[in-house]
């Protein structure tokens, strides 16, 4: 699976706009861009996912980058509830042989201040 | 509400003990996935179900088992359990068709071994 990388921590603050970065230099033509989070031990929270193409959903916006090398997710107008542990994943697509686990890292830790 | 649940939520139990997990997956899906995070290792993989049958192993102790059953949930079967088992214990549950693999969480179980 390819590896990620992402900031330990980031601060943002309330309702302004959170971009979180992940690189994915060995990131593979079927492997997909994944993004959950995690706030206070419960348990992860699934925001989106790409392949190639931006994504958007009520979440959030996941930009990748032509080479796919790299990804931001954005939360627009971030809320005090965001803070959280926010984890990029890159996972294979259909047919891989680890096709199935997710393989979280440490994330980055975001924490939206007042 | 990711639609996946898990009891007990809280499990305090002694070394040496035996204990069962149990996760219902979200209606409809037909994989379920277990996870451990510790505060060491983080969330990792343990085991995959589909349908009744193993699909994928993570690094799952020998003294731990899962299964799935007929109705689709799974328990997780910790045995001769030790301090370091301490953790939580995620479930999630996905569709498991080839377009959509997206994996939704439980709120996991608190399990502490004294």
């Amino acid at each position: 699976d390819a590896k990620t990388t992402q900031p330990t921590s980031m601060d943002c603050a309330e309702g302004r706009a959170a971009n979180l970065p992940c690189n994915h230099s060995t990131i593979s033509g079927n492997e997909y861009v994944y993004w959950y989070r995690q706030i206070h031990s419960q348990g992860p929270q699934y925001i989106i996912h790409g392949l190639k193409n931006n994504e958007t959903n009520e979440m959030a916006s996941l930009i990748i980058t032509e080479d796919r090398k790299s990804s931001t997710l954005i939360l627009p107008h971030a809320t005090l509830r965001d803070t959280a542990v926010y984890y990029c994943i890159v996972r294979p697509g259909a047919g891989g042989t680890s096709y199935g686990k997710l393989t979280f890292g440490q994330g980055t830790i975001l924490t939206v201040h007042p | 509400d990711s639609g996946v649940t898990q009891t007990p939520k809280h499990l305090i139990t002694a070394t040496g003990q035996r204990v069962t997990l149990r996760c219902s997956p979200r209606s409809g899906d037909l994989s379920v996935y277990w996870y451990q995070q510790s505060l060491d290792q983080g969330l990792q993989f343990l085991i995959q179900y589909y349908n009744g049958e193993e699909r994928a192993k993570g690094n799952i102790l020998e003294r731990f088992s899962a299964q799935q059953f007929p109705d689709l949930h799974s328990e997780l079967n910790l045995s001769s359990l030790e301090l370091g088992d301490s953790a939580l214990y995620f479930c999630a549950s996905s569709v498991a068709s080839l377009l959509q693999e997206t994996q939704y969480f439980g709120p996991g179980t608190r399990l502490l071994v004294l």
